[in-house]
């Protein structure tokens, strides 16, 4: 059964680094998302993309934050300057189109420190 | 803007007994509506969804939900737990904004407890 997976599953980095966190969405799907789920809270929608652009993002998703498609299966997510409050546990999510369930990806745990 | 609320941080039963997750929504305009289920250390799978066809769900492991409009309900049950189902459940909403791709908005999560 086809998944979306994401990498690396834990990334440790240091406040003020930039990272990216890669997603493989399910290969039929066109529309891709990112939420991320800070420890004991909920989960959070940051953006979602389609057509090669960005379709919707929520407040959370500021200018640190980018995310692009630089191939045919690749989803990935920039944070620019990392902060403290950037941990959380980071979700790509795909869909076959707008009105169809979203499949979430097991996630990337990133640790700012 | 659309919200979710989930009645119950947590929720214990008895093997065998009745689950019942609760869960209210708002919104401006008709919604798409998910129960989503996390295991410890994985990712989010749907157990069911609503999308203004049959109010009654049926979703995978034996849970239901049914949406409620004069409630605002769509509250997630199942006949007999199972020690399996012990986990942390989602709820979201999402609406049809008309426009592309719309996010889920998610409430904050019921972690379901089954007692021996």
């Amino acid at each position: 059964e086809p998944e979306v997976t994401q990498t690396p599953s834990h990334q440790v980095t240091q406040m003020g680094q930039e990272v990216i966190l890669r997603c493989v969405p399910i290969s039929n799907h066109l529309y891709f998302y990112w939420y991320r789920q800070i420890l004991g809270q909920k989960v959070e929608f940051l953006v979602s993309f389609y057509n090669n652009e960005i379709s919707e993002k929520s407040e959370i998703f500021d200018d640190q934050f980018s995310v692009e498609r630089p191939d045919g299966s690749n989803f990935t997510l920039k944070i620019r300057s990392t902060k403290l409050e950037d941990s959380a546990m980071y979700f790509c999510a795909s869909s076959e189109n707008r009105h169809n369930e979203q499949f979430f990806g097991p996630g990337t745990r990133l640790t700012v420190l | 803007a659309q919200s979710v609320t989930q009645l119950g941080s947590h929720v214990s039963v008895s093997e065998g007994a009745l689950v019942l997750l609760r869960c209210n929504y708002s919104s401006s305009v008709p919604p798409y509506l998910f129960w989503y289920v996390q295991y410890p250390n994985q990712g989010l799978q749907l157990l069911l969804k609503y999308t203004s066809a049959a109010t009654l769900v049926k979703g995978i492991n034996g849970f239901e939900a049914e949406f409620k409009k004069s409630e605002t309900s769509f509250h997630l049950t199942k006949p007999s737990a199972h020690m399996s189902d012990a986990a942390e459940y989602f709820c979201a909403v999402r609406t049809d904004s008309g426009g592309g791709a719309d996010g889920l908005t998610f409430g904050k999560g019921t972690h379901l407890i089954i007692q021996p």
